[in-house]
Order: structure tokens, then sequence, then C-alpha cells
């Protein structure tokens, strides 16, 4: 398998300010990640694919300026919520492919509060 | 989009009692995956059963798939009150894409 973490695990922020998500694979090199937006008592939503060294790919009604993608290293993907409103209050979930296998491995998710 | 649906979207059991979850999707796909959450957390890894294969088994869990008529199904077998949980389906299509059912949140009463 594959273990994925994310930092924080919980934030609380001001309505208009920026919040930085992390998600670290911590024991295999992750070209491909996936980022994924869950609202309370609600299914996964596919936000955007993280692609190590290029641009990411965004799900259609996902705004690329809002939700800043960065995959720079292969063990690292941020995902950066700008200019933060209460809408974008959500349980923000990670994963990556595990090696030779089609299994997602997830991290343990970020609960965003904005007030 | 969501392109799985599943039913039923509650389930209450008593310790015990097999349960069983179904899921259906709209498109062609490569496998079907099965996860659990519990709340507030990171969704955990159940099972891959890939689209030529028709039923799989780990432990006290088995998956059946029926691409013709583009439903699968989870079974849970003796359930534990630890078993509570959201269980989701998801299909994969390409480039390891998922895309996740609904959910069905199940309750197991000791």
């Amino acid at each position: 398998g594959a273990v994925v973490s994310q930092h924080p695990s919980r934030v609380i922020c001001k309505s208009g300010t920026s919040v930085k998500i992390e998600c670290r694979s911590l024991d295999f090199q992750a070209t491909t990640m996936f980022w994924y937006r869950q609202f309370p008592k609600q299914s996964l939503m596919l936000m955007a694919t993280s692609n190590e060294g290029s641009k990411a790919t965004y799900e259609q009604g996902v705004e690329k300026d809002k939700f800043l993608i960065n995959h720079a290293s292969l063990t690292l993907s941020t995902l950066t919520v700008t200019s933060a409103h209460p809408e974008d209050s959500s349980f923000y979930i990670c994963s990556t492919v595990g090696r030779g296998d089609y299994t997602q491995y997830f991290g343990p998710g970020t609960r965003l509060t904005v007030l | 989009s969501q392109q799985g649906e599943e039913d039923p979207q509650a389930l209450s059991i008593q310790e015990g009692e097999n349960a069983t979850m179904n899921c259906s999707y709209k498109t062609s796909i490569n496998n079907l995956q099965w996860y659990r959450q519990n709340s507030g957390r990171g969704l955990v890894h159940l099972i891959l059963i890939r689209s030529n294969e028709r039923e799989k088994h780990s432990g006290r869990l088995r998956v059946t798939l029926d691409t013709s008529k583009k439903s699968s199904s989870l079974l849970i077998t003796a359930s534990r009150a630890a078993d509570t949980a959201s269980y989701f389906c998801a299909t994969e299509t390409s480039g390891s894409r998922l895309t996740f059912g609904e959910g069905t949140q199940l309750t197991v009463n000791p």
C-alpha cells in the first residue's frame, strides 16, 4: 500500500484569507495525486488531478484560480484555497495511486472552516 | 458529476446480521472499487473488482459486479459494531480518476 498524510488536519480561517493544505506521499514517489472535496453527508467530488512537474487538470466547474494546486516534488502536492469564503468550508481529501495497482490511497483529510 | 448511485442510503442492522449495499453506474468502467469512511476521516480501500471479474472475496467482504446491468453489490457478513461507517463505491474509467457513488451509511447495533 501507500501512506498519505495531510496537513493541517483542521483549519479555521476568516473570510478572505488563503489557506494552504499539504498532501504528502510518505513511502513512495507519486507522480499523480488527486484532490477531492466532500461536503457534510455527501460523497467525494473530484476537484483536480495533480501531476508532478506540470499543471494540474481541473474538473469541470472547479475554478483553477480559486484552488491553486502545486505538485513540485514526487512526494508533495499542495492545494491553496485563495480568498476563502464560508461556502468553501468543506472536507478536503487527497489521494495517490499505489504502485502497480489501481488502488487509490487517501490522506486523512483536512477540515476547512471559513468564518 | 456523480455517476454512481447507491442504495440504500442508510442501513441499520443488528450485530451478526449481513449487510448488503448496491451501487449502479452509467458508463463503461475499467474497475470498480469499494471504500469505507468513518465519520470525519479519510477513506480506506476495501476491495477492487476489475471489469472482467464477476465476484471477489476478501475476508467478510464479498463484491459482485454485473457489467451488463452496470451494477455492483457489497456484502458484509457477520457484521460487527465496528463496521459502522459510510461505504462508497467508486468507478474508474480512465487515468485513475475515480467517480464516487452517493454512499451508504451503515449502522451496526450491538
